[in-house]
């Protein structure tokens, strides 16, 4: 069966450090596949969007890669803030625009 | 970007109760919109897909009779949970994108949280 992996463990670091997070799936064929950000009780928010045959993406602090031999994404937010603190989740999808969430991975930035 | 409402953001009922939650896309048309549910700490679960004038689809283990939905325009889909128990509990949330978009991109609203008594 279809299946992402998402570290359920909490990611914690520094502020200014650069946050990596991965997303790894099985089973998938995804035509692209997409970064959002959640906070708490909040509908899902998007960050960023690349497709199977793009190697990288990136828009302002953010940076993701996408390795489909690996069947990888990461996620990258260089200089991180403490308002960077929230739940990432990676969702991909085929060309129907149905998407298959992860469960996430909660970021902690201290200051 | 384009914003999605939905209403409303919290409801409390009496287990054997139906209720209705609406989502709005608010400043463009959406042939397709997508429901959700998510429990805490878990993923968002994709319930089913509502398509404006025809019939939704629902996911494997979806029951289509208990959660009705209605997508009558093109910026306004419901869904009703009918006769609801404790254990239809969660977060629901949908999800649009514009009518002829090719960028994939899904706009979410804020979420419901339902408390079923």
């Amino acid at each position: 069966s279809q299946k992402i992996e998402q570290n359920s463990e909490a990611l914690n670091i520094q502020e200014g450090k650069t946050a990596t997070l991965t997303c790894n799936y099985t089973n998938y064929s995804p035509a692209y596949l997409q970064w959002y950000r959640q906070d708490p009780g909040r509908g899902p928010v998007f960050l960023l969007l690349i497709r199977e045959n793009e190697k990288e993406k990136r828009k302002e602090r953010l940076k993701v890669t996408f390795d489909t031999t690996l069947k990888q994404s990461l996620f990258h937010i260089t200089a991180s803030q403490p308002a960077d603190s929230a739940t990432y989740l990676c969702a991909l999808a085929d060309s129907s625009y149905k998407l298959i969430f992860g469960s996430g991975t909660r970021l902690l930035v201290r200051p | 970007g384009a914003v999605v409402s939905q209403h409303p953001s919290r409801v409390i009922c009496k287990s054997g109760t139906s209720v209705k939650i609406e989502c709005r896309s608010l400043d463009f048309q959406a042939t397709t919109m997508f429901w959700y549910r998510q429990f805490p700490k878990q993923s968002l679960m994709l319930m089913a897909t509502s398509n404006e004038g025809s019939k939704a689809t629902y996911e494997q283990g979806v029951e289509k009779d208990k959660f009705l939905i209605n997508h009558a325009s093109l910026t306004l889909s419901t869904l009703t949970v009918t006769s609801a128990h404790p254990e239809d509990s969660s977060f629901y949330i949908c999800s649009a994108t514009p009518s002829g978009g090719a960028t994939g991109e899904l706009f979410f609203g804020e979420g419901s949280r339902l408390t079923v008594l």
